[in-house]
């Protein structure tokens, strides 16, 4: 069966603060992958999604970035966190090619920035 | 472009009681549909979908919603509400083959 990693679980970091976010996945091959961010009280805003390895579509402009160094793997990164960039980070993985596809979300990291 | 509304930011109900959460979409052509659902300090996890056939569509928990094309409206109910029904529920919409945009969520409150 099919498992979705991330780490760590909870992060307060620095303002100015470099970040990284890992996100895995077991038990299938060349996912879709996903990031989303969801702040306090509001719905989930897709940051970046990936249908391969080092390919990278970003959905909202910010100091922000994502990677996709192994077929199962997704990084979110910064250079210098902002307090804004506070919030529960979600990754998903989806089936490629399939109609309907359904996301699998992992458990999230909560990331405060102070 | 599609988007998806939903009403109700919050929902309070007493417990064994029915509720109804109101979602609404845009779009100018076919879309899937889903609902799914977040628990305290949790990821999401699909309650259901409409790809097509059947307007009635059953998920787990005891949830089903009905997709309604004339109102663009994919509403989610559950006649008998449980206290661990507590959480947040979220609508979405794809296009065929694109990627999926959620509503803004609506919290659901059960009530001892």
């Amino acid at each position: 069966s099919q498992t979705i990693h991330q780490w760590p679980a909870t992060l307060v970091q620095p303002v100015g603060s470099p970040l990284s976010l890992e996100c895995t996945v077991e038990g299938t091959s060349n996912p879709n992958l996903y990031w989303y961010r969801q702040a306090a009280g509001r719905g989930l805003q897709l940051l970046f999604y990936s249908v391969g390895i080092g390919q990278i579509s970003s959905e909202v402009p910010q100091n922000l970035s994502a990677s996709r160094p192994q077929d199962r793997q997704f990084i979110l990164s910064s250079k210098k966190l902002l307090l804004s960039d506070s919030g529960f980070y979600l990754c998903a993985w989806s089936v490629p090619g399939a109609s309907g596809e359904t996301q699998y979300f992992g458990p999230g990291t909560r990331l405060l920035v102070l | 472009a599609q988007s998806v509304t939903q009403l109700d930011s919050q929902v309070p109900v007493f417990e064994e009681a029915p509720v109804e959460l109101r979602c609404n979409y845009s779009s100018s052509v076919s879309v899937y549909l889903f609902w799914y659902v977040q628990y305290p300090n949790q990821g999401l996890q699909l309650l259901l979908k409409y790809l097509s056939g059947s307007t009635l569509v059953k998920g787990i928990n005891g949830f089903e919603a009905e997709f309604n094309k004339s109102q663009t409206s994919f509403h989610l109910r559950k006649p008998s509400v449980h206290i661990s029904d507590t959480a947040e529920y979220f609508c979405a919409v794809s296009l065929i083959y694109d990627k999926v945009i959620f509503g803004p969520g609506t919290s659901l409150s059960v009530i001892p």
